[in-house]
């Protein structure tokens, strides 16, 4: 009850495209959503979050899509870019009891010029 | 947001030794948490440290292996003890500052 399915594992997009990538989850405790970008040999950084409040939440070229119903939420990359290249991954918490995060396994993504 | 500052970034260690990490915080947190990430893994969660009180672990996490402290509200120590190339990883220190969660850059150890 406590995992987070991440998929796809790894990703390559174009320049400019669009890149997607999508969690589930099963706890419905959980009432936190970030996603967070990390660079090799750094910690994670976060991207991005949101609360079940709302269905969605853009910053910038970032977006989060956000189903209660389903149990899932997805990271839309408007307009990718080479920088973008990374390890993105999602996460979920509770508010009350155990507040850790638990994480997805993460997708490599790959932004070619 | 808070900052989180880890030591050591990255050790070296020989097997059968023991390594403890740093984890400071600008900032006054409740909760702070330790997390494994394995080569090429996403992030397990090895305890919560609160103030004031004994570490909570998760299952397969132990406090002989993993001795946690946490003496104030701005610090905190996780030991690896008793290392094994199999503790090859890099240990990272989280606050949860709500309404987001923060982490240090983490502490990349390597055992040989």
């Amino acid at each position: 009850q406590q995992q987070v399915k991440q998929s796809p594992q790894s990703l390559i997009v174009q320049k400019g495209g669009i890149s997607i990538i999508n969690c589930a989850y099963e706890n419905t405790a959980f009432d936190y959503f970030p996603w967070y970008q990390q660079f090799p040999g750094k910690g994670p950084a976060l991207l991005i979050a949101i609360r079940p409040d709302v269905s969605e939440k853009k910053e910038g070229r970032f977006t989060i899509s956000f189903n209660k119903s389903a149990k899932q939420f997805s990271l839309h990359i408007m307009d990718s870019q080479p920088g973008d290249s990374a390890t993105y991954f999602c996460a979920a918490s509770a508010n009350t009891g155990r507040r850790a995060l638990t994480f997805g396994s993460g997708t490599r993504l790959q932004v070619q010029p | 947001s808070a900052v989180i500052s880890q030591k050591p970034s990255r050790d070296i260690c020989q097997r059968g030794t023991s390594l403890t990490i740093q984890c400071q915080v600008d900032s006054q947190v409740t909760m702070m948490f330790w997390y494994r990430q394995q080569p090429g893994q996403s992030l397990t969660l090895i305890a919560t440290a609160n103030q004031g009180s004994e570490a909570t672990y998760e299952s397969g996490f132990v406090i002989d292996k993993f001795p946690i402290s946490r003496p104030n509200l701005t610090f905190s120590t996780l030991t690896v003890s008793n290392m094994s190339p199999e503790d090859s990883s890099i240990y990272l220190c989280s606050v949860d500052s709500v309404p987001e969660a923060f982490f240090g850059q983490g502490t990349r150890l390597t055992v040989v």
